[in-house]
Formats: C-alpha cells, sequence, structure tokens
C-alpha cells in the first residue's frame, strides 16, 4: 500500500521569504502523480500544483515549484516570495496512475500548517 | 462556472442517528469522491463514484454507504451515527477518472453528539 508522509506538523516562514515543505512516500508502482493542496481556514481543498511521476522536469507555479526525486520519493514544495495569503494547512497527495480501482482515490499525508509572519 | 457544492455546510445530530450529506460536482463532471477529515486520522478516503457506479472504496465500515444519480450528483449516508462519525466530510469531483486533478468542495462539517 502506498503511503504519504509530512514529517513537519507546522512551519513558520518571513512575509517575502522563501520556505520548503518536506514530503516524502512509499510506493512499489512506477506511474504516479503527486500533489500539493492548500487547506486555508474556509477549509476548501485547492490545488497548489502537480507532478507526474514519468516528468523528468520539476512543476512550477508562478512562486509555488516542488523538487520531485523519484529514486529517493521525495516531493517537497518551494514556496517563494511568500505571502500571507500562503498562511493555510498544507497536503502532499498521491494517485496512482496504473488502471484499476485505485486509480481513483488520492492518498494525503497529515499536513503541514504553514504560518506567515508579517 | 460553478465549483463543487456541498450541502449542508454544517449539521449536528445525535449518536445512533442516521444522516445524508449532499454534492453536486462541477458542470461536465463524471466521477465524485469523498473523504472524511478528522484531527486524529487525517484525509482519508471513503469511496468513488462515476457514472453511477462505486468504483472504488475505502476502508469503512458498512455504515458509510453513498449513491450517485444521473446528472452526477452524488450523496453520501452514515446511519447509526457513532461520535466518532464527527468530522469534515469533503467532496471532490473530477471531469474523468483519468489523469485529470480533482476539484474540492468546503465541506459538510458533522459533529454527533
Amino acid at each position: 500500500a502506498q503511503t504519504v508522509t509530512q514529517s513537519q506538523p507546522e512551519m513558520s516562514v518571513q512575509e517575502a521569504e522563501t520556505v520548503t515543505l518536506s514530503c516524502t512516500y512509499d510506493t512499489s508502482e512506477s506511474d504516479y502523480y503527486l500533489f500539493w493542496y492548500k487547506q486555508p481556514p474556509s477549509r476548501q481543498m485547492i490545488l497548489v500544483i502537480r507532478q507526474e511521476a514519468y516528468k523528468q522536469q520539476n512543476a512550477t507555479e508562478n512562486r509555488f515549484s516542488v523538487n520531485f526525486q523519484k529514486a529517493a520519493k521525495s516531493f517537497s514544495l518551494k514556496i517563494s516570495d511568500s505571502q500571507l495569503g500562503d498562511a493555510a494547512m498544507y497536503f502532499c497527495a498521491y494517485r496512482s496512475a496504473v488502471g484499476g480501482g485505485s486509480q481513483g482515490n488520492l492518498i494525503f499525508g497529515k499536513g503541514t500548517k504553514l504560518s506567515v509572519k508579517p | 462556472k460553478a465549483g463543487v457544492t456541498q450541502t449542508p455546510r454544517y449539521l449536528i445530530k445525535t449518536r445512533g442517528q442516521q444522516v445524508t450529506l449532499s454534492c453536486s460536482p462541477i458542470s461536465g463532471h463524471r466521477s465524485v469522491s469523498w473523504y472524511q477529515q478528522t484531527p486524529g486520522q487525517g484525509l482519508q478516503f471513503l469511496f468513488e463514484y462515476f457514472s453511477e457506479t462505486q468504483r472504488n472504496k475505502g476502508n469503512f465500515p458498512g455504515r458509510f454507504s453513498g449513491r450517485q444519480f444521473s446528472n452526477s450528483r452524488s450523496e453520501m449516508n452514515v446511519s447509526t451515527l457513532e461520535l466518532g462519525d464527527s468530522a469534515l466530510y469533503l467532496c471532490a469531483s473530477r471531469r474523468q477518472r483519468m489523469n485529470t486533478e480533482a476539484f474540492f468542495g468546503q465541506g459538510t462539517r458533522l459533529t454527533v453528539v
């Protein structure tokens, strides 16, 4: 079974600074997707960034980028120029790309609570 | 374009009762998944529906059930509520099952007293 681990329950960053959130995962599959979701106090999960395992190039979305190390099964999220609105819970998630029932569900880590100091 | 809509937003029920939660996916989306979020267990997958058929189910007791209608709207039902069922229930929709991101609703906060 696949697992996702986020070892940092809480992180703090100064506004305009850079912060990196860590995520490791375990899987025997070679084809999968990885995601970072943001959950602000409004509770709605918002997709921040996604990475396909077959792509070597790290995904980027504006101030958000990932460091995907497939061999190490590591998937960290870097937030540059942090803003007050970035404060939220961040969840790392895995989805299988292999055919069959398991492709339907996301497997989440426990989350990292990010605080942004003005 | 409207997002994923979950109703109700908040619910308080008594132990032993049953409850039905509703999820309307984004227009054109045919896959609906449900997740339970608690402080202790985090986010756990409940089940997924696609084309009115349950495609995948998480490790939850039979008290948790769901269905999907022809318009892709989905409901989940929890019977014989227990205190431990208190949680945020999130619904996510996707256009297709493969290769697409999931878009989440704001959830239903269920409190069992």
